[in-house]
């Protein structure tokens, strides 16, 4: 059984440039959370998906959005990129409000 | 709104002594309580959690914590500590209830850092 995926693995974009970060959750699960983990920080709440809408949202501003598929995979987006956007994006699937299992991330470089 | 505080950003211990990582945890609804380990260049692996039944949990690889309401507390512990603990550990919080229900808020993390 695979686990969750992400892709892709690393990515270098420019300041203004648009990003897409793709998951596929476990399977068995429909709910997609995803995180924001700036270098030496824990990570932080961006969004949650289920059932193709957007269930809760972090203190994110509206830069970043996403999309469920569905087949229950989701994608983040992320407009108008600034160097703080520089993070590892951590994507994390759930069956429904349970316990949710990690992917191993995308990492974003923004110069 | 929820918060949690890990004490001490590096811990270091010998080979086979004990491990005690701290996290306090504010909650305005009743909490369910989780720690994650992330190994370098990985996602996060679940420990062990916390969810309103047995206040001690025991989790993979050795490790258990004790939930106690009165000091808000969910310290994280392993009698002995291998090599292989070595890495980065967060403590998060969810509700068990409204909004916050299903959304994870982590603490800035524990770099365990095991000598031999």
């Amino acid at each position: 059984d695979a686990g969750v995926t992400q892709s892709p693995t690393h990515l270098i974009k420019t300041r203004g440039q648009q990003v897409t970060l793709r998951c596929s959750p476990k399977s068995g699960h429909d709910t997609v959370s995803w995180y924001q983990q700036a270098l030496g920080q824990g990570p932080q709440f961006i969004f949650q998906y289920y059932e193709e809408e957007e269930r809760q949202r972090g203190n994110f501003p509206d830069r970043f959005s996403g999309h469920q598929f569905p087949n229950y995979s989701s994608e983040l987006n992320v407009n108008a990129l600034l160097l703080g956007d520089s993070a590892l994006y951590l994507c994390a699937s759930s069956p429904g409000y349970n316990e949710q299992f990690f992917g191993p991330g995308t990492r974003l470089t923004v110069l | 709104a929820q918060s949690v505080t890990q004490l001490g950003s590096h811990v270091s211990v010998s080979e086979g002594a004990l491990v005690l990582l701290r996290c306090n945890y504010s909650s305005s609804v009743p909490p369910y309580l989780f720690w994650y380990v992330q190994y370098p260049n990985q996602g996060l692996q679940l420990l062990l959690k916390y969810t309103s039944a047995a206040t001690l949990v025991k989790g993979i690889n050795g490790f258990e914590a004790e939930f106690k309401k009165s000091e808000t507390s969910f310290h994280l512990t392993k009698p002995s500590a291998h090599m292989s603990d070595a890495a980065e550990y967060f403590c998060a919080v969810s509700g068990a209830g409204g909004t916050s229900y299903g959304k994870l808020t982590f603490g800035q993390g524990t770099i365990l850092t095991v000598h031999p």
